[in-house]
């Protein structure tokens, strides 16, 4: 059984690019969270979706990043434009309702 | 929303001796959850703890939660190098979302 499919696993780009970050959540899942690790900040969650539909965009640092959720099994994590600052593992993961949440391999964004 | 606190941050362990990571909140948790995420990788679901004082084992690990439900404790016995990893709790809240801990980073000395 796949579990949450991320893409791609290492971006590295110039600040002011646009970045786009996959995920497949886990087929029957109907929540997707999307997450930022690092070093100084810990886990944070960004946004989540029930049933593609977005809930809490609370932790979303700026009007930079934006997240879609166009069907059950796609996910998007957009940063434009990009900043150094933005560098961190992005994890996206997914759970069903009664269920515990299964984590991607993460996307190692590195921004110069 | 409201945040764990984990103790200690990092720990060196002894190859063969056991340590406890713990997890502190200032209110009352519904549920908590357990995490730990190896070097390089990603977060892998541990256990839930739901009831007041309750303890579950799974083969080394120990895990606990407080009478209070305030506090949480992981308490390993005869670690290995495959314990190496960082342990996170998290306070399961509405619509299953999760507010993670710092988590506690464990090395473990051969």
């Amino acid at each position: 059984d796949a579990g949450v499919i991320q893409s791609p696993r290492h971006e590295v780009t110039e600040m002011g690019q646009e970045v786009t970050l996959r995920c497949k959540p886990i087929s029957g899942h109907d929540y997707l969270f999307w997450y930022r690790q690092t070093m100084m900040r810990g886990l944070e969650l960004l946004i989540y979706f029930n049933n593609n539909v977005p809930i809490d965009d609370s932790g979303m640092p700026e009007d930079r990043f934006s997240a879609k959720m166009p069907n059950a099994s796609f996910s998007t994590l957009k940063i434009q434009p990009s900043e150094p600052r933005d560098s961190a593992v992005y994890f996206c993961a997914s759970s069903s309702w009664d269920t515990f949440q299964h984590f991607g391999d993460g996307t190692r964004l590195s921004i110069l | 929303g409201q945040q764990v606190m984990q103790i200690p941050q990092y720990q060196h362990v002894q190859e063969g001796e056991d340590f406890t990571t713990y997890c502190n909140s200032s209110t009352t948790l519904s549920n908590i959850q357990w995490y730990k995420q190896r070097p390089g990788g990603h977060p892998v679901f541990l256990i839930q703890l739901v009831k007041s004082g309750e303890v579950k084992k799974q083969k080394r690990l120990t895990f606990q939660f407080g009478e209070a439900k305030k506090n949480s404790s992981l308490h390993i016995t005869a670690t290995q190098t495959t314990d190496v990893g960082t342990y996170f709790c998290a306070e399961v809240g509405g619509n299953n979302r999760l507010a993670f801990g710092k988590g506690n980073q464990v090395v473990v000395i051969p």
